[in-house]
């Protein structure tokens, strides 16, 4: 059991439409974490999660809207993508935040 | 700022010799926490090391080791003996103490290690 899986790993989608990005953990971690990675820039936060219905802006975070309902599930949208929203998106879990990462598979999106 | 910079973008080596990643940080707060992560073409992200601010000891695992060193902000990443399974993308990692546990990433070094 991987404790953290995302939904797609790859998805396809045409310019000017949403986009839902899933991200599932089994270890009961108060936090959870997105990313996108990008040649060039390594991984940049997009939001973050401390709890349920806590949410937070990382440093890429225009375009993006997350929420995390319940604590096993945190969802990454992408309201109208972009192609520039072309990227490989990691979700991540944390225990304690200053512990470490887990991170899970990635999804690999394209914008077209 | 809080930053992370890895200057070297991609190292070849030859299997069998030694590297060293190199990681520099920026940060104002007196704690903080470094990692290393590797990613391997499978994509993956694999966590290698943890290391808090106050402590500066060296650290061997099998092959690799860590060399903290706060005069310098350095946090460098030295393989020995270098094999294929280690060609990879390692990426160095900050999460300053009053972040809110964000984890500020470097862009990552390339290595490539031929047969």
């Amino acid at each position: 059991d991987a404790g953290i899986t995302q939904s797609p790993r790859h998805k396809v989608t045409e310019t000017g439409t949403p986009v839902t990005l899933r991200c599932h953990q089994t270890e009961n971690h108060r936090y959870m974490y997105w990313y996108r990675q990008d040649p060039g820039h390594g991984l940049r936060l997009i939001h973050y999660s401390y709890g349920v219905k806590d949410t937070d802006k990382g440093e890429v975070s225009d375009g993006y809207s997350v929420s995390r309902s319940k604590t096993e599930d945190f969802l990454l949208t992408l309201e109208s993508a972009t192609s520039s929203q072309t990227s490989v998106y990691f979700c991540a879990i944390s225990e304690a935040g200053f512990s470490g990462y887990t991170f899970g598979s990635g999804t690999r999106l394209t914008v077209v | 700022a809080q930053k992370v910079t890895q200057a070297q973008t991609e190292i070849s080596v030859v299997e069998k010799e030694d590297v060293t990643l190199d990681c520099v940080y920026e940060t104002r707060d007196t704690t903080y926490y470094l990692f290393w992560y590797k990613q391997p073409p499978s994509g993956e992200l694999v966590f290698l090391i943890r290391r808090n601010s106050f402590d500066e000891q060296n650290e061997i695992s099998g092959r690799y080791s860590w060399n903290f060193q706060k005069s310098t902000s350095s946090f460098n990443f030295t393989i020995t003996a270098s094999q294929v399974v280690d060609s990879a993308v390692y990426f160095c990692a900050l999460i300053p103490y009053n972040q809110g546990g964000k984890l500020i990433f470097g862009q990552g070094t390339e290595l490539s290690v031929k047969p």
